[in-house]
């Protein structure tokens, strides 16, 4: 089993719509959450960031995180064509080491009909 | 642009042969990292460095690979006698050091390897 699942999608919402994308992880030492953007053949774009647990809001995307449930969800209001893209979430320890690296979900594919 | 780069964006080569790729990190963050990404995957963590020093390395990184940052600066990564299943998209990403906090990590637009 993966530290970290994603629901797979394909997802697809008509234009203006609510979009709810979710992450379960079983590594309770995750304390940064990370959602980020990647359009076909391009490099992930961060989005969202997270330390430890609660809300962030950036304009029509809310970030959440439950470490309790060890779940993490993003929410992106009033969707536009422009929102499609895989999103990818990411998180990480805060190991002894420096490393810090991210793992990754693996992705959910989310087409925005206009 | 300020953003991390990376050369070259695309890279077909022959089963055997020796490549390399180039990172140039954000100028002012010292931690650098090397992640792979097959399709329909999430990136792979490869390895990491801390200024010059590499500090990490995943299982997935085989004596094949070899990643040097000299000076600090720009980051290389070589990977030799490739293979078929070396293809995927090579990611470099940094990050300042900073508060206990913070591990934001801004990626590059990958190398696309093609193993033919």
């Amino acid at each position: 089993q993966k530290e970290v699942e994603q629901d797979p999608g394909p997802l697809s919402v008509p234009e203006g719509a609510i979009v709810s994308l979710n992450c379960t992880y079983s590594n309770s030492a995750f304390q940064y959450f990370m959602w980020y953007r990647q359009y076909s053949r391009k490099g992930p774009e961060l989005l969202m960031y997270t330390y430890s647990s609660g809300n962030k809001e950036d304009g029509r995307f809310t970030a959440q995180v439950d470490k309790s449930s060890k779940y993490i969800s993003l929410f992106i209001r009033d969707s536009q064509p422009s929102d499609s893209a895989t999103y990818l979430c990411a998180m990480s320890a805060k190991s002894s080491g420096s490393a810090r690296q991210l793992t990754f979900g693996s992705g959910t594919q989310l087409t925005v009909l206009p | 642009d300020t953003g991390v780069s990376q050369n070259p964006r695309h890279k077909i080569t022959k089963r055997g042969q020796n490549v390399t790729f180039r990172c140039d990190p954000i100028s002012e963050h010292n931690r650098l990292y090397w992640y792979r990404q097959t399709l329909g995957q999430g990136p792979e963590f490869l390895t990491y460095f801390q200024n010059e020093a590499q500090l990490e390395k995943s299982r997935l990184l085989s004596d094949r690979f070899s990643a040097e940052r000299p000076k600090g600066s720009f980051s290389t990564l070589e990977i030799q006698r490739t293979e078929q299943g070396d293809s995927a998209m090579y990611l470099c990403a940094s990050r300042p050091s900073g508060r206990d906090s913070y591990n934001e990590q801004f990626f590059g637009p990958g190398t696309r390897l093609t193993v033919l």
